[in-house]
C-alpha cells in the first residue's frame, strides 16, 4: 500500500513563526499536493507539484510556499503564521488523477 | 456557484438502514467521480469510483451517476457503525483538478 507520511499529527504554533508541515510518500509517485480541510469549506488545495523542483499554484496559495528537492517530500511553508491558517492539513500523491489521490492522515495545526 | 456541492448533514441512522449520499455538480464535462470516506482524525481514503453514468457496485456499496442531471449519489446497503464517517465526493475534470464536496456527516448508531 501507498504510505503518505505527515510528520506532525498535531502543531501549535504562534503568530509570527515560521511553520515547516513535511509530507513524505513512499511509492515514487510523481504528483504531489497540500490541501486544508475547515467545516464547511471542505478540501482547498494550496499547491501542488507534479516533479521534483516544480511547483504550482493552487487556488489559495496566500500566505503559503512549498518546497520538492526529492521526489518523495514535499513541505509546506507557512512563512509568518497566522490565527486565519489555524487547519487541518492534507498532504496526498497520485500517479494520475483518475487513480485518486492517498491522504495523509493529515496535521492539525493551531496557530494562537 | 461552487462546481460541487453536497449535504453537509449530519445523517444519523439505525444500524441496517440504507444510506443515500448525494452531491450535485455544475460543469456537464465533468468525466470521473469519486467517494472518499474520511474517519475522524484520519485523511480520506478512496472508497470508489466511476466513469460513466450508471451504477457501480462494490460489495454494500453503490455509486451511482447521473450525467444528464449532473448528481452523483452513493448507497450503503446494510450500514454498520463502522461506516460512521465524513464522505466526501470528488470529481475529476478534463485537467486533472479535483473538485471535493465538503463532505457529509454519517453517524450509525448500534
Amino acid at each position: 500500500d501507498v504510505k503518505v507520511t505527515q510528520s506532525s499529527r498535531y502543531l501549535v504554533k504562534r503568530t509570527g513563526e515560521k511553520v515547516f508541515l513535511e509530507c513524505v510518500q513512499d511509492m515514487d509517485h510523481e504528483n504531489m499536493f497540500w490541501y486544508r480541510q475547515d467545516p464547511g469549506l471542505g478540501l482547498r488545495l494550496i499547491y501542488f507539484s507534479y516533479d521534483v523542483k516544480m511547483k504550482e499554484k493552487g487556488d489559495i496559495p496566500e500566505g503559503y510556499s512549498v518546497s520538492r528537492e526529492k521526489k518523495e517530500r514535499f513541505s509546506l511553508i507557512l512563512e509568518s503564521a497566522s490565527t486565519n491558517q489555524t487547519s487541518m492539513y492534507l498532504c496526498a500523491s497520485s500517479i494520475t488523477g483518475v487513480d485518486g489521490y492517498t491522504f495523509g492522515s493529515g496535521t492539525r495545526l493551531t496557530v494562537v | 456557484q461552487k462546481e460541487v456541492e453536497q449535504d453537509p448533514g449530519p445523517l444519523s441512522v439505525p444500524e441496517g438502514a440504507i444510506v443515500s449520499l448525494n452531491c450535485t455538480y455544475s460543469n456537464s464535462a465533468f468525466q470521473y467521480f469519486m467517494w472518499y470516506r474520511q474517519y475522524s482524525r484520519k485523511g480520506p481514503e478512496l472508497l470508489m469510483y466511476t466513469y460513466s453514468s450508471g451504477n457501480k457496485e462494490d460489495g454494500r456499496f453503490t455509486a451511482q451517476v447521473d450525467k444528464s442531471s449532473k448528481y452523483i449519489s452513493l448507497f450503503i446497503r446494510d450500514s454498520q457503525p463502522s461506516d460512521s464517517a465524513t464522505y466526501l465526493c470528488a470529481i475529476l475534470d478534463n485537467f486533472n483538478k479535483f473538485y471535493f464536496g465538503s463532505g457529509t456527516k454519517l453517524n450509525v448508531k448500534p
